[in-house]
């Protein structure tokens, strides 16, 4: 089984609705990230967690929330989907313990805002 | 803040041929070095990383990659190119200390060419 799961794989929605992304893992890893990647623009940081009582902003957290609901989960929310976040959303775990900290990532969530 | 730059966005190349995909980086404290890669429709996987010491280093598949602090520059390599290294590299940066956030440049596209 993979470490770092994601659901769903792919989403259609559209605008105006609410939508949750959950990521799971195996790995016993204290920290969880969420990223999106846009064409030409790379990865980019919405929001991570250091545990599950340490929440911080990435450098594009407006329109999104998240939350910690255990070690293992990590969920983003969409609170009202707007077409350009349209784009695949990444999870990522680490761990504080090791030097220069590998990050992990899931498979992604392919999601498509109408 | 540290940035990233990946100097090429799509990298055509001609099976068997060498190849070098460029990354430079701007920070004012140490940091750690990564590349990741990116195949078709799959998450991203770690190829190598720069931490410490040598600063010539060797990751999967064949590839490697050389810190250089003066230029600070961490350009990836393989000599010999396959079919199968078709995808997307990820040249990213981490601040010893600080914010420990992983920082990704914009990614390049890597064809091969039969």
């Amino acid at each position: 089984d993979a470490d770092v799961t994601q659901t769903p794989r792919n989403r259609i929605t559209k605008t105006g609705k609410r939508i949750m992304l959950e990521c799971s893992q195996t790995k016993g890893h204290d920290r969880m990230y969420w990223y999106r990647q846009d064409p030409g623009l790379g990865l980019r940081l919405i929001y991570y967690s250091f545990d599950v009582k340490d929440i911080n902003k990435g450098e594009i957290s407006d329109g999104y929330s998240v939350s910690r609901q255990a070690q293992a989960k990590f969920s983003l929310s969409l609170e009202s989907a707007i077409p350009n976040q349209t784009a695949l959303y990444f999870c990522a775990t680490s761990t504080s313990g090791s030097v220069g900290e590998t990050q992990y990532f899931g498979p992604g969530t392919r999601l498509l805002v109408l | 803040a540290q940035s990233v730059t990946q100097l090429d966005s799509q990298v055509p190349v001609f099976e068997e041929a060498p190849v070098e995909l460029r990354c430079n980086y701007s920070s004012s404290v140490s940091v750690y070095l990564f590349w990741y890669v990116q195949y078709p429709n799959q998450g991203l996987q770690l190829l190598l990383k720069y931490l410490s010491g040598s600063t010539l280093v060797k990751g999967i598949n064949g590839f490697e990659a050389e810190f250089n602090k003066s230029q600070t520059s961490f350009h990836l390599r393989k000599p010999s190119v396959h079919i199968s290294d078709t995808a997307e590299y990820f040249c990213a940066v981490r601040e010893f200390q600080g914010a420990q956030k992983l920082v990704f440049g914009q990614g390049t596209r890597l064809t091969i060419n039969p």
